[in-house]
């Protein structure tokens, strides 16, 4: 089972920041967060991960709680090409990404 | 960053066959992984391609029906058998992903059985 929670949907101003949140309450001190987005028909695409500091690239920013127990993935100016679903994953011991159903995210005109 | 081709990006098959999917990557990597992505579904895992030995399958896939090779650290096929329309789905192959590296994933493959 995947060892996040996030919900199911939410639609987003286009050109405003869209805030996803998740809950990961039982991620163990050596373990990763990690985001992933899967646009329609494309394979999943890789979007930022950490571990405990707040992490920022060019595609988003990762905050991450500091008991560690969520995160929330942030795309700073939402564009209608991030119309997608929303993965956040903790990989288990050996790399594999268990995928929960994760947030389709719409942005809107 | 790891560039991975899938091979077909779509078929059509007749129930009862078996198809083989390939997975190259332009770089030797040691975990491969494959997915099962019905429609509307979100991605499942099938199993884990070892190379030089076999592949460690996931509850609820078992080898008969989806036997995996991986010859090396470049390649990996999966072969779905004796095929239903229940097989209908996007394949995908993955690499690696571990502690603090990302995943990459290819294009995945779209099989239709009729």
């Amino acid at each position: 089972d995947a060892k996040t929670t996030q919900p199911p949907s939410m639609d987003c101003a286009e050109g405003r920041a869209a805030n996803l949140p998740c809950n990961h309450s039982t991620i163990s001190g050596n373990e990763y967060v990690y985001w992933y987005r899967q646009i329609h028909s494309q394979g999943p695409q890789y979007i930022i991960h950490g571990l405990k500091n707040n992490e920022t690239n060019e595609m988003a920013s990762l905050i991450i709680t500091e008991d560690r127990k969520s995160s929330t993935l942030i795309l700073p100016h939402a564009t209608l090409r991030d119309t997608a679903v929303y993965y956040c994953i903790v990989p288990n011991q050996g790399g594999k990404l268990i995928f929960g159903q994760g947030t389709e995210l719409s942005v809107k005109p | 960053s790891a560039v991975i081709s899938q091979k077909p990006s779509r078929d059509i098959c007749q129930r009862g066959t078996s198809l083989t999917i390939q997975c190259q990557v332009d770089s030797q990597v040691t975990m491969m992984f494959w997915y099962r992505q019905q429609p509307g579904q979100s991605l499942t895992l099938i199993a884990t391609a070892n190379q030089g030995s076999e592949a460690t399958y996931e509850s609820g896939f078992v080898i008969d029906k989806f036997p995996i090779s991986r010859p090396n650290l470049t390649f990996s096929t999966l072969t779905v058998s004796n095929m239903s329309p229940e097989d209908s789905s996007i394949y995908l192959c993955s690499v690696d992903g571990w502690g603090n590296t990302e995943a990459f994933f290819g294009q995945g493959t779209r099989l239709t059985v009729v």
